[in-house]
């Protein structure tokens, strides 16, 4: 069975760093062709693509977004993690961690973080 | 960056009645558009992949069709818990990208 679980604060000061984590179980950074990767929605709106790993560390971010993130995993705990800086106001959002292997879609998701940001 | 347009943005309609959502692209993805379901408060699931292929679990009376710039999804009939919101995804080139979504509302 697979799952994703995201962590992280629920709330963010405006200009701080977010740092979100994704830790998952029933499947390994470590096998070739498997991916995670972020997705944020604001309120009321529409999903959007932020940034995703492969298990051969190929990265991929949103390019309106590049300037502003980092995404990095750490194999052997079974978590991606995701950090993006100088949060404002607009960044509030849930946040989900996906799965998706090479040549497919994002098939499983976590049930995703509301973070506000707000002083 | 692949624009992906939805439309209508909303659409009303009964229980039993036949549901047509669009998706266009900006540029060929070929056939590497998904379409998810989103209900409030859960995350999207994976209803149709690769433009007409339903994921594991998906009623037959969801289907996709459509390649190159221009896909429809339909639901044959709908269902009381069909009422939602619904996206398309293209993974034909980086960066991913998803339209603005479809809601699926009872009239």
């Amino acid at each position: 069975q697979i799952t994703l679980k995201e962590s992280g604060p629920t709330l963010v000061k405006p200009t701080q760093t977010l740092t979100l984590t994704c830790t998952f179980t029933g499947i390994s950074l470590i096998n070739r062709a498997v991916g995670v990767g972020w997705i944020r929605q604001p309120p009321g709106k529409a999903l959007e693509w932020l940034a995703f790993i492969y298990w051969d560390d190929e990265k991929h971010y949103s390019p309106s977004l590049q300037s502003r993130l980092t995404i990095t995993k750490d194999a052997s705990k079974n978590q991606v993690v995701l950090t993006m800086a100088n949060m404002e106001p607009v960044d509030t959002a849930t946040f989900y961690c996906a799965h998706r292997r090479s040549n497919a879609n994002f098939d499983y998701w976590g049930r995703g973080t509301l973070v506000t940001v707000s002083s | 960056e692949i624009v992906l347009t939805q439309s209508p943005a909303t659409l009303s309609l009964s229980p039993g009645e036949r549901a047509t959502l669009s998706c266009r692209a900006s540029q060929s993805v070929s056939n590497y558009l998904a379409w998810y379901q989103q209900k409030p408060g859960q995350a999207p699931r994976l209803l149709i992949y690769d433009a007409s292929n339903r994921a594991t679990g998906i009623p037959a009376r969801f289907s996709g069709s459509g390649s190159g710039t221009d896909f429809t999804l339909t639901i044959s009939s709908l269902e009381p818990e069909d009422f939602a919101s619904y996206y398309c995804h293209q993974r034909s080139n980086w960066p991913l990208t998803f339209g603005g979504g479809t809601k699926v509302e009872i009239k």
